[in-house]
């Protein structure tokens, strides 16, 4: 399948909280990149980890990767009521080919 | 910086007509674009790879002769959906990487979606 884990499937939050949201994947790894999707829209890149590198930041973005666990975390800070959207982990395989995670749908509530 | 453009972004249409869905990349130029399929509140299922000059190549499970991609020019891929049917309703998105910028071929720029319903 193409398809990695991702939990929670749907947070919810309150505005200044922070978001975590984890993601499993199952080949190996040139690097994992994280997305995000406004309702019915395309997706926007947010951060990339290389296979090689174990915690990344970007300004409130926080990722983090273990490669023996093959999964990654993305953590948002001081989250805000524009941060409500869903989240894509996406792992690129050593064919630059890009597989997606099943997504967490964030809810900021103001 | 990158920019793919998708057009339409929604089409309704009957059953049994084609829908052709356009990519393009405004400000470079994509050798390969990549045609994923998004159902409601599921993740994207990347259906094809396609190359600019050569047939696309098509993940396990799609129909070559029911997803027709077009790829002529190294701005502009096209996806045909042929004698579509309501299961064929669902977002359609393409992306393309930008071999020039300083991600490279590491990260792709999506365009914004094309939402399809089949009546």
């Amino acid at each position: 399948s193409q398809q990695g884990e991702e939990d929670p499937q749907a947070l919810s939050i309150q505005e200044g909280e922070n978001a975590t949201m984890n993601c499993s994947y199952k080949t190996s790894i040139n690097n994992l990149q994280w997305y995000r999707q406004n309702s019915g829209r395309g997706l926007v890149h947010l951060i990339l980890i290389r296979s090689n590198e174990r915690e990344k930041h970007s300004g409130r973005l926080r990722v983090t990767l273990d490669t023996s666990k093959k999964s990654s975390s993305l953590l948002i800070t001081a989250s805000r009521a524009a941060d409500t959207a869903s989240y894509f982990c996406a792992s690129l395989d050593n064919d630059y080919k890009l597989s997606f995670g099943a997504g967490t749908t964030v809810t900021v509530r103001a | 910086g990158a920019v793919v453009s998708q057009h339409p972004s929604w089409v309704i249409c009957k059953s049994g007509t084609s829908v052709k869905i356009e990519c393009r990349s405004l400000d470079f130029q994509a050798t390969t674009m990549f045609w994923y399929r998004q159902f409601p509140k599921q993740s994207l299922m990347l259906m094809a790879t396609s190359n600019e000059g050569s047939k696309a190549t098509y993940e396990q499970g799609v129909e070559k002769d029911k997803f027709l991609i077009n790829h002529a020019s190294l701005t502009l891929s096209t996806l045909t959906v042929t004698s579509a049917h309501p299961e064929d309703s669902s977002f359609y998105i393409c992306s393309a990487r930008d071999h020039g910028s300083a991600s490279g071929a590491n990260v792709l720029t999506f365009g914004a979606g094309s939402r399809l319903t089949v009546l």
